[in-house]
C-alpha cells in the first residue's frame, strides 16, 4: 500500500532554531506539494513541485522558508529561523498530476 | 480572489441520518471542485472529484453535487455512520491550467452519534 510518509511527526523547538521536515513521495509521482493548516488559516498551499523543479512557491515567506527536492525520493521544508507563528501541521502531497493528490501525515510543529 | 466558504464549521447527528454539507465558492469559473475527508491527526483523502462539465459524482453512500453558477457544492451522506465523523473539506481549482491552485475550505467537522 503505498503512502506518502513525513517525519518528523511531531517537532518542538525554541524560536530562533533550525527545522527541516522531510517528506517521502509515493514511488513514480511526479509532483509534489506542502501546505500548512491552522485554524485560523485553514489549508494554505505553500510550494509544489513538478519533476523535482519547484513551479509555485508563492504561498511561502520567502525570508524564512525554503523548499527542495535533493532527489525523486525525497522532498524538504526548511524553516529557518523558526518563530512561533509558524506553529501548524504542515503536510506533504504527492501525484501524477495537479488535481489527484496523496497526503501525508503531516508534522505537527510547534515553537515555543 | 477565490474564497471557499464551509458552513457551519462543526455538526452533530444521530447515526442513521442522512445529511447534507454544503460548500459555497466566490469565483464560478472553476475546473474543479474535489471533496476531501480528514481523520484526526491524519492528513487529507480525496472522496470525490466533480469537473465542472459535471453536475454531480457518487461513491457508495456519498453524493456530491455541483452548481456552477451559483457557485454552490453539497455532499450529501446517506445513513450517516459513526465510521463518517471526521472533517469534510472542499477544495476548487481554478480554469488557469497546470499552474491552477486547489482553494480549500476551512471543513466542517461531523459527528455522528451513535
Amino acid at each position: 500500500d503505498a503512502r506518502v510518509t513525513q517525519t518528523p511527526r511531531h517537532k518542538v523547538t525554541e524560536m530562533g532554531q533550525e527545522v527541516t521536515m522531510r517528506c517521502q513521495p509515493i514511488l513514480g509521482h511526479n509532483t509534489v506539494f506542502w501546505y500548512r493548516q491552522t485554524m485560523m488559516q485553514g489549508l494554505e498551499l505553500l510550494a509544489y513541485f513538478r519533476n523535482r523543479a519547484p513551479l509555485d512557491d508563492s504561498g511561502m515567506p520567502k525570508d524564512r522558508f525554503s523548499a527542495e527536492m535533493p532527489d525523486a525520493t525525497l522532498a524538504t521544508l526548511k524553516i529557518q529561523p523558526s518563530e512561533p507563528r509558524d506553529s501548524a501541521v504542515y503536510f506533504c502531497a504527492s501525484g501524477l498530476g495537479y488535481y489527484e493528490q496523496y497526503f501525508g501525515p503531516g508534522t505537527r510543529l510547534t515553537v515555543t | 480572489k477565490q474564497e471557499v466558504t464551509q458552513i457551519p464549521a462543526a455538526l452533530s447527528v444521530p447515526e442513521g441520518e442522512n445529511l447534507v454539507l454544503n460548500c459555497s465558492f466566490t469565483d464560478s469559473a472553476i475546473y474543479n471542485l474535489q471533496w476531501f475527508r480528514q481523520d484526526p491527526g491524519k492528513g487529507l483523502t480525496s472522496l470525490l472529484l466533480i469537473q465542472s462539465s459535471q453536475r454531480e459524482q457518487t461513491s457508495g453512500r456519498l453524493n456530491a453535487s455541483l452548481d456552477k453558477s451559483s457557485g454552490r457544492s453539497t455532499l450529501y451522506i446517506a445513513a450517516s455512520q459513526p465510521g463518517d465523523s471526521a472533517t469534510y473539506l472542499c477544495a476548487v481549482s481554478l480554469h488557469t491550467g497546470a499552474n491552477s491552485k486547489l482553494t480549500f475550505g476551512k471543513g466542517i467537522t461531523l459527528s455522528v452519534r451513535p
